[in-house]
């Protein structure tokens, strides 16, 4: 299975700093790797795919990069409703896995 | 609007059995796999498994394989999660969602079922 650690688990940060979060992969998954978003009580709300690719309705403020094993996931702005904990899944191989999760706490 | 609503919450106790739906609407819900995945509480995402309601080929990932049930039922466009025996560590929030029509990440989910087991 292919392991997914996200760094940090928990980042502390005020509204209106650049934020950067990382993902790496086990072993290469090339660019198949999405962002979620996911809100106390809420279910996850997908941000980007293929690493870089923002989902349709998803602020510019988010943006996504990297490719084979180290994957950023960058707010380049972060605004009050950015509060929430952030998921990478690589999807280059089964069993799909997702990393274990980033919370982006009010500072 | 492509949406997916889960079943309500449910509370049972260790031993008993339990089936939690998905119901699929605005679009084609056979043509899309449907995925369960499940949150234990504080914890992060794990996908149990996935379903192709067209023809209901089913794939459960290593750690789920054996231990839950995945079905679909296209006529009523609603997929479904069930267990035989529940047990107090199968308490979580267990998720539906639609995966993407050729890559394997998913939009939208459903709001998600919350069981708790509990003696």
């Amino acid at each position: 299975d292919i392991q997914m650690t996200q760094s940090p688990s928990t980042l502390s940060a005020s509204v209106g700093d650049r934020v950067t979060i990382t993902c790496r992969a086990s072993q290469s998954i090339s660019r198949w790797l999405a962002w979620y978003q996911q809100k106390p009580g809420k279910a996850p709300n997908l941000l980007i795919y293929k690493a870089s690719t923002l989902e349709s309705g998803v602020p510019s403020r988010f943006s996504g990069s990297g490719s084979g094993t180290e994957f950023t996931l960058t707010i380049s702005s972060l605004q009050p409703d950015d509060f929430a904990t952030y998921y990478c899944q690589q999807y280059n191989s089964n069993p799909l896995t997702f990393g274990g999760g980033t919370k982006v706490e009010i500072k | 609007e492509v949406q997916l609503v889960q079943s309500g919450t449910e509370v049972k106790k260790p031993g008993e059995s339990l089936k939690i739906s998905c119901k699929g609407s605005g679009y084609s819900f056979t043509t899309y796999w449907i995925a369960w995945v499940r949150q234990m509480p504080g914890k992060g995402l794990e996908l149990m498994g996935v379903i192709y309601p067209g023809d209901s080929d089913t794939r459960y990932s290593p750690s789920f394989q054996g231990q839950v049930t995945i079905s679909a039922d296209k006529s009523i466009n609603t997929a479904y999660l069930q267990w035989n025996s529940l047990e107090v560590s199968d308490t979580a929030i267990y998720y539906c969602a639609r995966r993407a029509e050729t890559y394997e990440y998913f939009v939208p989910w459903g709001q998600g079922t919350l069981v708790t087991v509990s003696s």
